[in-house]
């Protein structure tokens, strides 16, 4: 596609339930990367993936957390049994390739909201 | 523990004049450092990026000046306009291949005409 796509664009779910997010990185793209935004502050390094390595997870606040990236384009990012503190803009970007001077695109993101 | 510390918060510059974001980091390991401009309801955006073999680098309206020994960089915006009203996050990384981009925590600049 044209950008990095995420869905859906917004979450609401109860706590306790377990919510999917998506990404669909950029056609080629081999790197993705998942950060948390909240309001107001910049984002949060969560995990990232090479092809459909995870490289990097140690960004994920605990075990509830997990991402995947099977065939090594479309990625989930998984939280089980959701909490308030969960609550935040999600956003995965990508990247060419993983070379220290690729620039990041960033999708539009997936606003979770847990009540 | 903020790696990448940023400021100020929030920054209200005059059309026309200059508007300047400063960055220091703690980790020597860090040779990469971008700025993205972030828009209400986008993503970041990649504006510019430095290597610290050098103390400058300008795009436009846009510089970068770099301060290795003292492990600071600074964002600089000649002639403010309102469209670059938006939210600014410097960012490092590591020279290894295998690394995120660590982000710092923002600032809001208001252009007011």
């Amino acid at each position: 596609g044209a950008g990095v796509s995420q869905s859906p664009r917004y979450k609401v779910t109860k706590r306790g339930q377990d919510v999917a997010l998506r990404c669909d990185p950029i056609s080629g793209h081999v790197s993705l990367y998942w950060y948390r935004q909240a309001l107001g502050q910049g984002p949060e390094f969560l995990t990232y993936f090479n092809y459909e390595a995870q490289q990097d997870k140690s960004g994920l606040p605990n075990d509830r957390f997990s991402a995947e990236r099977p065939e090594g384009s479309i990625s989930t990012l998984t939280i089980q049994r959701t909490e308030q503190r969960d609550s935040a803009m999600y956003r995965c970007a990508s990247s060419l390739d993983q070379r220290a001077n690729e620039k990041l695109f960033f999708g539009s993101g997936t606003q979770l909201s847990v009540l | 523990q903020q790696q990448v510390k940023q400021s100020p918060q929030s920054l209200i510059v005059q059309k026309g004049g200059i508007s300047i974001i400063n960055c220091a980091y703690e980790n020597t390991a860090f040779d990469y450092f971008p700025w993205y401009q972030q828009f209400p309801g986008k993503g970041p955006a990649l504006l510019i990026a430095i290597r610290p073999d050098v103390s400058e680098k300008k795009e436009g309206r846009f510089t970068i000046s770099f301060n290795k020994s003292a492990k600071q960089f600074s964002l600089h915006i000649m002639d403010s306009q309102p469209g670059d009203s938006a939210t600014y996050f410097c960012a490092a990384r590591k020279k290894t291949s295998y690394d995120k981009v660590i982000f710092g925590p923002g600032t809001s600049l208001s252009v007011i005409p």
